[in-house]
C-alpha cells in the first residue's frame, strides 16, 4: 500500500487569491491524480500528473486555474488560483500502486 | 464517458439490520473497486474485484462483481454504527478510475 500525505489538512482563503497543495507519497509512482470533491459528492477527477511531462487535464478543467507540478516521482503540488467561492470543495491527490489505487487525507479549501 | 451508477444514494438503518447497494454501468470494467470515506478522511480501499462472477469477503462485508464485469455490490451483514460513512464504487478502465455518485450509509445504534 501508499502513504500519502497533503498539506494543508484544511485552509479558509479569501477571494481571488491561490493556494497550493502539496502531496507526499512514501513510494515512488509514475502516475498522480488530483480529484475534486465537492460537499456531499462524489469525486471528480481534475488532472493526471506524470513525472516530467505536463499534467494532463480532465474537460472542464484548465492548467491556468489549476496548475500543477510533479518534480519527481514522490511529490506533486496543485494551485488553485484566483479562486471563488464555487472552489470551496476537498482536494484529494491519489496514486496506483500494484495496480489499486489510493488517496490521501484531502485538503478541505473554504474560499469566502 | 463511462458512467457508474451508484444506488441508493442515501440509507438509513438500525444497527442490526442488512443492507446491500449497487454499482451499475453499461460499460465493461478491467476491475472494481470498492472504497469508503469517513469525514475529513480520504476515501480508503476495502476491496478490488477483477474476475467476473467473483465473490470476496471482509468479515461482514461481502463484494460481488458481475460476470460481464459491468456491475458489482456490495452487502452488510448485521450493520454496526462504525460501518457508518460514505461508500464508493469506482471501476477501473486504462489507469484510469471512474467513480460512482456514492452511498452515504448511517447505521443508528
Amino acid at each position: 500500500s501508499a502513504v500519502i500525505s497533503q498539506k494543508p489538512s484544511r485552509d479558509i482563503c479569501q477571494r481571488g487569491t491561490s493556494l497550493t497543495i502539496q502531496c507526499q507519497v512514501d513510494s515512488q509512482v509514475t502516475m498522480m491524480f488530483w480529484y475534486r470533491q465537492q460537499p456531499g459528492q462524489s469525486l471528480t477527477l481534475i488532472a493526471t500528473a506524470n513525472q516530467g511531462s505536463e499534467a494532463t487535464y480532465e474537460s472542464g478543467f484548465v492548467i491556468d486555474k489549476f496548475p500543477i507540478s510533479r518534480p519527481n516521482l514522490t511529490f506533486s503540488t496543485l494551485t488553485v488560483s484566483n479562486m471563488s467561492p464555487e472552489d470551496s470543495s476537498i482536494y484529494l491527490c491519489s496514486v496506483v500502486l500494484g495496480g489499486e489505487q489510493y488517496f490521501g487525507p484531502g485538503t478541505r479549501l473554504t474560499v469566502t | 464517458t463511462q458512467l457508474l451508477e451508484q444506488s441508493p444514494q442515501f440509507l438509513s438503518i438500525q444497527e442490526g439490520e442488512n443492507l446491500t447497494v449497487y454499482c451499475n454501468s453499461s460499460s465493461v470494467f478491467s476491475s472494481l473497486q470498492w472504497y469508503r470515506q469517513e469525514p475529513g478522511e480520504g476515501p480508503v480501499l476495502l476491496v478490488t474485484v477483477v474476475t467476473g462472477g467473483e465473490v470476496k469477503k471482509l468479515k461482514r462485508l461481502t463484494f460481488q462483481f458481475g460476470d460481464a464485469r459491468k456491475d458489482s455490490s456490495l452487502h452488510i451483514t448485521a450493520a454496526q454504527p462504525g460501518d457508518t460513512g460514505l461508500y464508493l464504487c469506482a471501476g477501473n478502465a486504462g489507469n484510469m478510475l471512474t467513480f460512482g455518485g456514492g452511498t452515504r450509509l448511517m447505521v443508528k445504534p
